[in-house]
């Protein structure tokens, strides 16, 4: 089945910066990825979402990255803020529509 | 617009007992779906309903199940409870996720921390 993997348990950046936090996932079919924050108490927040027909797609702050060829995706939010620090998720649908959850990042904003 | 709300935001149970937890997902959202969090497995998928059916199913043992109502509320189940199911139990709601664009998108409650004592 599928799997979904994320590369940094945690990343710490200045405020101020770009973030970039990256998923792979195993299926070579799998078609929509999900982006979702994780606030303390607080169940995932959508972010974004790409469809395996796109490369990039953006949002508010954030890009999503899809590479199918190497079977990654990243996300990159821009001019990172204090209010960013969260548990970041990737999420893959598999072949009977449930998501699959990558384990997250947690993301620290240095002051 | 109301979001998704779940209740009880806290539980506490010993051993044996069972629980039985609330989602009442956005109105006119027809699928809710159950989650699982725990720091060692992450977010695991438990089943999902639409329209009073369940449509998809995670690999967890039979003592997890659930329903859903004609007004798309929702009730999961966990009898026999042990240390391991405790957790943070999530509930998404979505128009219908079999539906392409937008209508894949998910919203979740805050969850209901279970504490198997």
């Amino acid at each position: 089945g599928e799997s979904v993997g994320l590369h940094l348990p945690t990343l710490s950046v200045q405020e101020g910066d770009n973030s970039i936090i990256n998923c792979a996932y195993s299926n070579s079919a799998s078609d929509y990825f999900i982006w979702y924050k994780q606030e303390s108490g607080k169940g995932p927040q959508f972010i974004i979402d790409i469809r395996s027909n796109m490369d990039k797609r953006q949002g508010q702050r954030v890009t999503v990255l899809l590479n199918k060829t190497v079977k990654h995706l990243s996300l990159q939010i821009a001019a990172t803020q204090p209010g960013d620090s969260a548990v970041y998720f990737c999420a893959v649908m598999d072949s009977s529509y449930k998501l699959i959850f990558g384990s997250g990042t947690r993301l620290l904003v240095r002051p | 617009k109301a979001g998704v709300t779940q209740t009880p935001r806290y539980l506490i149970k010993t051993r044996g007992q069972q629980v039985t937890l609330s989602c009442s997902p956005i109105s006119g959202h027809r699928s809710v779906s159950w989650y699982q969090q725990t720091p060692g497995q992450g977010l695991q998928f438990l089943f999902e309903y639409f329209s009073e059916t369940q449509r998809n199913k995670g690999n967890f043992p039979g003592r997890f199940s659930g329903r859903q109502f004609s007004n798309s509320r929702s009730e999961m189940n966990v009898s026999t409870l042990e240390l391991g199911d405790s957790a943070l139990y999530l509930c998404a709601s979505s128009p219908d996720p079999l539906a392409g664009g937008p209508e894949n998108e998910q919203f979740f409650g805050p969850g209901t921390r279970l504490t198997v004592l």
